[in-house]
């Protein structure tokens, strides 16, 4: 039932900043795109979240396309800590329940 | 604000054993989800509770249950455990507006999970 497309793994050099694809083409007018993180063990963070202007936090950037249909997370300056799975979810439109993927593996470099 | 919290954070159960889960929300998060981690199937949505209600379920077997208290304190219950139950069950909370009715803007936030293994 997931909605997004991600790369398996990426890999990043610690201080540069990570770019982190998603592609949505189904995504229909009223739903956000969301990300989250995990890292082994614990529970998945919520990072950011969107409709369709592009939006930034404390932790990120989220660039969505004109259309819609992809986006991309930017963690400006990646450190060891960023190392995690990150997850990019179109809310589903019945309610709170979230189709989680398999994610994209980062692995940030020294 | 205090994070979701669950507890236990390890549990080992045999076969045929039932166990409980606990989930205490965010302050002010009425809506509280619970989800399933796997290796082989990834984050499962089980289900969902607000106002003590559930309103949404995921595709699971009858064995899986769970419960909302008044305080918007949430447990989830696994009768007669199968070795595939071994996994990481997550508990989700959210803030909803006066009327309950959930938001798209609302994201999830999750607790660190209770790792349960069944042998």
């Amino acid at each position: 039932d997931a909605k997004t497309t991600q790369p398996t793994s990426m890999d990043c050099a610690e201080g540069r900043a990570a770019n982190l694809p998603c592609n949505h083409s189904t995504i229909s007018g009223n739903e956000y795109v969301y990300w989250y993180r995990q890292i082994h063990s614990q529970g998945p963070q919520y990072i950011i979240h969107g409709l369709k202007n592009n939006e930034t936090n404390e932790m990120a950037s989220l660039i969505i396309t004109e259309d819609r249909k992809s986006s991309t997370l930017i963690l400006p300056h990646a450190t060891l800590r960023d190392t995690a799975v990150y997850y990019c979810i179109v809310r589903a439109f019945t309610g709170n329940q979230f189709y989680f993927g398999t994610g994209t593996s980062l692995t940030v470099i020294p | 604000k205090a994070g979701v919290t669950q507890t236990p954070r390890y549990l080992i159960k045999t076969r045929g054993q039932q166990v409980t889960l606990s989930c205490s929300p965010i302050s002010g998060h009425r809506s509280v989800s619970w989800y399933q981690q796997t290796p082989g199937q990834g984050l499962q949505f089980l289900f969902e509770y607000f106002s003590e209600t559930q309103r949404n379920k995921g595709n699971f077997p009858g064995r899986f249950s769970g419960r909302q208290f008044s305080n918007s304190r949430s447990e989830m219950n696994v009768s007669t455990l199968e070795l595939g139950d071994s996994a990481l069950y997550l508990c989700a909370s959210s803030s909803n507006g006066p009327t309950g009715r959930f938001s798209y803007n609302s994201p999830l936030h999750f607790g660190n999970g209770t790792r349960l293994t069944v042998t």
